[in-house]
């Protein structure tokens, strides 16, 4: 069945430096990558998403980019902050009221 | 902005007892969907719902049911709670010209003792 696999689990980086988190999925027809941030107690909130028709997304420090031959996508968050930290999902959508299949997740901490 | 709540944002159950939660959005929104939430497994769909009155399995249906009799309100039933359903229960809402984003409701933790 589909597959959304995500590295790493966790994820420790400085203040002000890049974080880097991976997904991959196995279904090629998958066409929709939303990005998910979930603070402590608190429910996901969508923070960026990209189709399948661009191979990169920008929106102020948080970069999505994406590989469709390697079925693997990207979240980059730079110059990260204090409030960076939280629980990171990828996931993954063949289109229109299609389910969404979520990757296991990332905590990223930012050091002080 | 649509807003959707869910019943209880904590609430605790003994094994065996007939739990519902339910969730409901002030908009005219056709998908709804339910998740559980554990730690390192993510998130996983136990049911959805494209219309009033539908309902189909997603991942992890057993031990659950849903309702859905109103397009705003969507229930999710668990007809005999056991230990192992304590979890994080989130419930989704997807726009209706299904540009695939979901958005999600506070979620209720459920413990069950």
């Amino acid at each position: 069945g589909e597959n959304v696999e995500q590295h790493p689990s966790t994820l420790s980086v400085q203040e002000g430096d890049s974080a880097v988190i991976k997904c991959t999925y196995s279904d090629s027809a998958s066409n929709y990558f939303p990005w998910y941030k979930q603070e402590l107690g608190k429910r996901p909130q969508l923070i960026i998403d990209i189709r399948s028709n661009v191979g990169e997304k920008k929106d102020q420090r948080i970069a999505v980019t994406l590989n469709k031959t390697a079925k693997h996508f990207s979240l980059h968050i730079t110059e990260t902050q204090p409030e960076d930290s939280a629980v990171y999902f990828c996931a993954a959508s063949k289109g229109s009221a299609s389910k969404i299949i979520f990757g296991s997740g990332t905590r990223l901490s930012i050091r002080p | 902005d649509v807003k959707v709540t869910q019943s209880s944002r904590y609430l605790v159950k003994r094994t065996g007892e007939k739990v519902f939660l339910e969730c409901v959005q002030d908009m005219d929104h056709e998908n709804m969907f339910w998740y559980r939430q554990d730690p390192g497994l993510g998130l996983r769909l136990i049911y959805f719902s494209y219309d009033v009155k539908m309902k189909e399995k997603g991942d992890i249906p057993e031990g659950y049911s849903v309702s859905r009799e109103k397009k705003e309100r969507f229930s999710l039933i668990l007809e005999s709670a056991s230990t192992n359903q304590t979890s994080m229960y989130l419930c989704a809402w997807q726009r209706q010209d299904r540009t695939d984003t979901q958005y999600f409701g506070p979620g209720t933790r459920l413990t069950v003792l």
